[in-house]
């Protein structure tokens, strides 16, 4: 069974495009993130709920907005996307806030 | 501002060699700290974590330990086999309860066979 798991796996789309990635962690874990992979690799927190209530905000464009239906899903929503945004886009979980996370496959996104 | 420093950058190893990765911080006032792998096009699998009051953490060939005055931690891994290619990143969570984990840039680990 898959732990944390995120759809789509890959997304392709065009500048100025809405799109969303899903994350659905089966742990029962309280608290879950969104991460961006920058094409150097480097790691960064976008976001953090814990029992669907914010709790990190990181300094991203607002074109991003996470929401969470319960506590099992965290999908990312990201509006009149640019070139800059392309990346892979993991969606972790964690029992509790600081607790060890737990990270999906990720999500590769394109804009061309 | 928390900074996580991982060098060198890429390591290639022959099989079989004990090899020790090595990650320093600048703050020292951390909750935890955890370390990762990731294989190439896939997500993070987490390898140990280990807490501010703790100097180690033990997992089969790996044992990760912690000196958090210094800013420091290292991974060791006893008789590296090709599977073992991947890169390793390690991340630390500030005190506070605050989730936020910073990460560092990873060692691209290569075990020769």
């Amino acid at each position: 069974d898959t732990a944390v798991s995120q759809t789509p796996k890959y997304l392709v789309t065009q500048m100025g495009n809405d799109k969303s990635i899903k994350c659905e962690q089966n742990l029962g874990h309280d608290t879950m993130y969104w991460y961006k992979q920058d094409s150097k690799k480097f790691l960064k927190i976008m976001f953090s709920y814990n029992n669907k209530e914010l709790i990190i905000n990181e300094t991203v464009p607002n074109r991003f907005s996470p929401k969470s239906p319960d506590k099992a899903h965290l999908n990312l929503h990201i509006n009149s996307l640019e070139l800059g945004d392309s990346a892979v886009y993991f969606c972790a979980s964690s029992q509790y806030p600081a607790y060890e996370q737990y990270f999906g496959p990720g999500t590769r996104l394109t804009v061309t | 501002k928390q900074e996580v420093t991982q060098i060198p950058a890429a390591l290639s190893v022959p099989e079989g060699e004990n090899l020790v990765l090595n990650c320093s911080f600048t703050d020292s006032a951390i909750y935890n700290l955890q370390w990762f792998r990731q294989d190439p096009g896939k997500g993070l699998t987490s390898l140990l974590l280990i807490q501010s009051s703790q100097r180690e953490q033990t997992s089969g060939r790996l044992n990760a330990s912690l000196d958090k005055s210094s800013g420091r931690s290292t991974l060791y891994i006893a008789a590296s086999q090709p599977g073992d290619s991947a890169t390793y990143l390690c991340a630390v969570s500030p005190t506070g309860a605050n989730s936020k984990l910073t990460f560092g840039k990873g060692i691209t680990l290569s075990v020769r066979p």
